[in-house]
């Protein structure tokens, strides 16, 4: 399995506030991945990462910021939490030099906001 | 800009029947293909892959899928259903060169004893 760890893997919080996921790789790979899964929508790409400090949209982004500070770990913040961002989120991992754009996953974290 | 289109978002077949999930495509280049498997509160696993060399391409746990570029599709078979095979499943596509892979809506399959 791909070293890929996510934290917290359950949260509970309230509508308006600040929520950090975290993503952390020992695999060195080049690009990581945040993605929300909802009911009927599959996964939706929030944001992703191509390097340390290059990040880029997905198509959910709004909401959501993410940062990469070190080659490991990309972080997923929603800076005011709403109803709406109850979802799983993975965060995905490819490796360097692929052309296939191939992705590994982590096990998720359920993400409730009351 | 690329899409998937997976067909039937519920599929039940009886343990021992033949699988087949279906999966569309829709890419201006020629597209790299996935299907990955998501068992319950996991996160998602590659099941197999097409990226040309081959247009069937043979997966994990006795899966395949043939690439057939003249009807945009990808369907994933299996010849005999176990129950150990539940699970949610996806197809995803990339044209290689955004960096980035667009998931189907996915398809839960059931099996019945």
């Amino acid at each position: 399995d791909a070293g890929i760890t996510q934290s917290p893997r359950h949260k509970v919080t309230e509508t308006g506030t600040p929520v950090t996921l975290r993503c952390h790789q020992t695999e060195n790979h080049r690009y990581m991945y945040w993605y929300r899964q909802d009911p009927g929508h599959g996964l939706r790409l929030i944001h992703y990462s191509y390097g340390v400090k290059d990040t880029d949209k997905g198509e959910v982004s709004d909401g959501y910021s993410v940062s990469r500070s070190k080659t490991e770990d990309f972080l997923l913040t929603l800076e005011s939490a709403t109803s709406s961002q109850t979802s799983v989120y993975f965060c995905a991992i490819s490796p360097t030099g692929t052309q296939y754009n191939e992705q590994f996953f982590g096990p998720g974290t359920r993400l409730t906001v009351l | 800009a690329q899409s998937v289109t997976q067909l039937g978002s519920h599929v039940s077949v009886s343990e021992g029947a033949l699988v087949l999930l279906r999966c569309n495509y829709s890419s201006s280049v020629p597209p790299y293909l996935f299907w990955y498997v998501q068992y319950p509160n996991q996160g998602l696993q590659l099941l197999l892959k097409y990226t040309s060399a081959a247009t069937l391409v043979k997966g994990i746990n006795g899966f395949e899928a043939e690439f057939k570029k003249s009807e945009t599709s990808f369907h994933l078979t299996k010849p005999s259903a176990h129950m150990s095979d539940a699970a949610e499943y996806f197809c995803a596509v990339s044209d290689g060169g955004n960096e980035k892979l667009t998931f189907g809506t996915g398809t839960r399959l059931t099996i019945i004893p």
